[in-house]
């Protein structure tokens, strides 16, 4: 069956601290994994990714694949309060979207 | 601004009511889908629909029924529903082929079934 597991499920930490968020998949016909940050509304697009081992950056975020071991990250440094928010991974199979429960990251002042 | 516009924001009904949900997109795409989001449950895929064509209906109870008019618009007819579909229903929109298939969400529509 295939599936998306995200961990931790929820992390709470520090303004400034970094944190390393987990994507463990398993799903065939990847095409693609995407990296979504969700507030209380729309999920927002981070990142896609489709090749192993090349960084995507944005700021302070980033991300990176590895098709072989089936993962990815996705990194914050100097995390602000504006970072809380769930963080939504998905793999991407053609027509399908399979996405995860999702890390829900609290950032305290 | 994500270019899909979902209406109405928040829903109350009754079990035995129908209302519609409604999705726009404004970003030329060519695939449109319908998720459910419960609490502490990944996002679950209900309907895809490619050149207003569906092509994915994932065991969906048939009190929700899809629409599909155009490839900009997207409906979902809810009647005779139970508590337990108390949830937020958002809809995306992708470009089905495309070197990047990402999906683009609207805000959602928060629905409390009473």
């Amino acid at each position: 069956e295939d599936k998306v597991v995200q961990s931790p499920l929820s992390l709470v930490v520090h303004e400034g601290d970094t944190v390393t968020l987990n994507c463990s998949y398993e799903v065939t016909n990847f095409r693609s994994l995407l990296w979504y940050k969700q507030e209380k509304k729309a999920p927002t697009f981070l990142f896609m990714l489709t090749s192993s081992g090349i960084e995507k950056k944005s700021g302070r975020l980033s991300s990176i694949l590895d098709k072989k071991e089936l993962f990815s990250i996705l990194n914050i440094t100097a995390t602000q309060t504006g970072d809380s928010a769930v963080y939504l991974c998905a793999v991407e199979r053609g027509n399908q979207f399979y996405f995860g429960t999702g890390t829900s990251l609290t950032v305290i002042p | 601004e994500t270019g899909v516009t979902q209406t109405p924001r928040h829903l109350v009904m009754g079990m035995t009511n129908k209302k519609s949900l409604k999705c726009e997109q404004h970003l030329g795409h060519n695939a449109m889908y319908w998720y459910k989001q419960s609490a502490k449950k990944p996002l679950e895929l209900m309907f895809v629909y490619n050149f207003k064509e569906q092509t994915e209906n994932n065991s969906v109870p048939s009190r929700f029924s899809p629409e599909c008019p155009n490839s900009s618009h997207l409906f979902l007819h809810l009647h005779t529903l139970q508590p337990e579909d108390s949830a937020l229903y958002l809809c995306a929109s992708s470009q089905y082929g495309a070197a990047k298939n990402i999906q683009y969400f609207g805000a959602g529509t928060r629905l409390s079934v009473l």
